[in-house]
């Protein structure tokens, strides 16, 4: 059963860093590439970053680009997210979610498996 | 980069059935979706992949009253035998070569 724990979320203020992490297990990590998507409070889906299965190849919604960045560890098959200078408007809860479409360098974004979430608030 | 269109809102009677639609935009009509499930207060959940001739793959225990079909732009959700488990807001998602994930508003669907 495939299985996506985020982890690392919490209250930040405006200005700072935080770094979330998505454990994966029950696939084979280095199959897929892997996406963070995010949901401000009462609102719908937002897709964030994405990154293929060697991390050669990143990519970055305009929001958050320069802010953020996406990385993989394939032998802890856990993704990452490093948000920095965070502002209110990045305030959601953030989802890892995995590829339905095995691939070698491409990312495909065609979301298969969601984690529970993890829950960013900046606010001062 | 396509845009796809929901309802906002959709109901249905218990043990009833429903069709929610997703459309996309001019240009984009032979595009895929998927259709994912939100529950209140979950994460979302993969229900199935719909292609632009109606063939649609769903995602692992998905139960047989979750089906999809397409007609032109306009991609569906059927569920049918409503159960109250079923409210929920679904989502539809593209994605396609040289474009980023697209996801529709969402369909807030009521179980009467």
């Amino acid at each position: 059963e495939v299985q996506l724990l985020e982890s690392g979320g919490g209250l930040v203020q405006p200005g700072g860093s935080l770094r979330l992490s998505c454990a994966a297990s029950g696939f084979t990590f280095t199959f897929y590439a892997m996406s963070w998507v995010r949901q401000a409070p009462g609102k719908g889906l937002e897709w964030v970053s994405s990154i293929s299965v060697s991390g050669g190849n990143t990519d970055y919604a305009d929001s958050v680009k320069g802010r953020f960045t996406i990385s993989r560890d394939n032998s802890k098959n856990t993704l990452y997210l490093q948000m920095n200078t965070l502002r209110a408007e990045d305030t959601a809860v953030y989802y890892c979610a995995k590829d339905y479409t095995v691939t070698t360098t491409a990312i495909v974004m065609d979301f298969e498996s969601w984690g529970q979430g993890a829950l960013v608030t900046v606010s001062s | 980069q396509p845009v796809l269109t929901q309802s906002p809102s959709a109901s249905a009677s218990l043990g009833g059935s429903v069709k929610v639609t997703c459309t996309l935009s001019s240009g984009h009509s032979s595009y895929a979706i998927a259709w994912h499930q939100q529950q209140p207060e979950k994460g979302p959940r993969f229900l199935m992949k719909v292609n632009s001739d109606g063939s649609h793959i769903k995602g692992d225990g998905i139960p047989d009253r979750f089906s999809g079909s397409s007609y032109g732009a306009e991609r569906y959700l059927i569920i049918s035998s409503l159960q109250s488990e079923d409210e929920a807001d679904y989502y539809c998602q593209t994605w396609g070569t040289g474009i980023h994930a697209v996801f529709g508003g969402g369909t807030q669907l009521t179980v009467l």
